[in-house]
């Protein structure tokens, strides 16, 4: 069972706006939910992360947001750049020390 | 960038053969990671290392082995490779299994099994 869900496969977004990916996971004990970005051909790099103890985390252009009642995380960028554009995951951890991965968010940004 | 080297980067294989990637660590990281990426799956946890010698099963380990004879090295082995595990593997390492640390991943190594 999916853990974690990330329920839009791709996003378009043109440079300058606002990028809102988002990801829904199913357990209330998850304590700690990350951010990571994937270019072709390479390894996910980590972006960004957030407690469970807060619902915001904020660097530079990127800032995640967590609703822990309707157990949903997004992340804004903003402003856009074509340089964004990539896959980004979101993951997810349990106290068992797990981490959990969505499937991920093909970013498209155009310039 | 961490430094974390997968080999072979591609490597195209019969069913039934086995096959053994490896991965190889400058950090100095006490805790390794195999993790297989296919569509509609996300990454998804094999086996995991907390020490020399020390290993655990993750999420999807059926049909695979691991070993970790050295700090810097951890082996994934597919004893008698099945189509079902052509994927992308990606290594990862970490230097505690505290929540707030993030993995370091390597580039990848891309399985094709005929």
């Amino acid at each position: 069972d999916q853990q974690v869900k990330q329920n839009s496969p791709s996003l378009s977004v043109q440079e300058g706006r606002i990028s809102i990916l988002n990801c829904d996971y199913t357990n209330s004990m998850f304590d700690y939910f990350l951010w990571y970005k994937k270019y072709p051909a390479e390894g996910p790099t980590f972006l960004i992360s957030i407690s469970s103890i807060k619902d915001k985390n904020e660097d530079g252009r990127f800032t995640v947001f967590l609703n822990k009642s309707a157990k949903h995380l997004s992340l804004h960028i903003v402003p856009s750049q074509p340089g964004d554009s990539a896959v980004y995951f979101c993951a997810v951890h349990n106290t068992g020390n797990q981490f959990y991965f969505g499937t991920g968010t093909s970013l498209t940004v155009i310039p | 960038d961490a430094g974390i080297t997968q080999s072979p980067r591609h490597k195209v294989t019969e069913t039934g053969t086995p096959v053994t990637l490896r991965c190889h660590q400058t950090e100095n990281h006490r805790y390794m990671y195999w993790y297989r990426q296919d569509p509609g799956h996300g990454l998804r946890l094999i086996h995991y290392s907390y020490g020399v010698k020390d290993t655990d099963k993750g999420e999807v380990s059926d049909g695979y082995s691991v070993s970790r004879s050295k700090t810097e090295d951890f082996l994934l082995t597919l004893e008698s490779a099945t189509s079902s595990q052509t994927s992308v593997y990606f290594c990862a390492i970490s230097s505690t299994r505290n929540s707030n640390q993030p993995q370091h991943f390597g580039d990848g190594t891309r399985l094709s099994i005929l």
